[in-house]
């Protein structure tokens, strides 16, 4: 079974911090993403990554950045964390492995910034 | 880059009613359309998916219809039942468009007992 493990579920920064969101998947799979949920907009793409140091912007990137050292591993970082930034984060791998249509999430960062 | 639509923004029905949600996209090029249903506190969760060279797809109690002329599909639930209550998420997928997922704004179904 594929497995995405986000480190935290609840997450309370301040705001003008540096925000580190980490989520590691166990099936060595090639594509990572990062989105965000907020009521009535659905879930953005925020930025992906199809391997080791690649990466790719999504809808939302502003305000973003990501890091992807190993393959198993795929954080979003908050330079400056803003209030606007508040939402549910959510990581996901694609159930194919190499695809990036049918995803797998995982259980979700809820973050507040005050 | 492509644009979902999705409507009604939230669904109340009795229990063994069916529901329905429809979605509109943008870009002729998609030709991958999942659902997602994600139940209160839980993680979303892939239920059932149709691509452009297929009308019709059922599963059980849920099926999906896709009209690419018009570039809508909907999502029906048949005989609903108080489990069947979540949000519920359309998507649509271009390889034109950034190879990647656009999701619609999701539709809360509430299913009275």
């Amino acid at each position: 079974d594929v497995k995405v493990t986000q480190s935290s579920r609840y997450l309370v920064k301040r705001t003008g911090e540096k925000v580190f969101l980490e989520c590691v998947q166990d099936m060595d799979h090639e594509n990572m993403f990062w989105y965000r949920q907020d009521p009535g907009l659905g879930l953005r793409l925020i930025y992906f990554s199809y391997d080791v140091k690649m990466k790719e912007k999504g809808d939302i990137p502003e305000g973003y950045s990501v890091s992807r050292e190993k393959k198993e591993r795929f954080s979003l970082i908050l330079e400056s964390a803003s209030t606007n930034q508040t939402s549910m984060y959510l990581c996901a791998t694609d159930l194919t492995g190499t695809g990036r249509e049918k995803l797998f999430f995982g259980s979700g960062t809820q973050l507040s910034v005050l | 880059g492509e644009n979902v639509e999705q409507h009604p923004s939230t669904l109340s029905v009795q229990e063994g009613d069916s529901a329905v949600i429809k979605c509109t996209y943008s870009d002729s090029a998609s030709n991958y359309f999942p659902w997602y249903k994600q139940e209160l506190g839980k993680r979303p969760q892939l239920i059932i998916d149709i691509r452009s060279n297929v009308g019709e797809k059922k599963d059980q109690r849920i099926a999906v219809t896709l009209n690419k002329t018009a570039k809508h599909f909907s999502l029906h639930i048949t005989e609903t039942q108080p489990e069947d209550s979540a949000v519920y998420f359309c998507a649509a997928h271009s390889k034109a468009a950034g190879n990647k997922l656009t999701f619609g704004g999701g539709t809360r179904v509430l299913v009275k007992p």
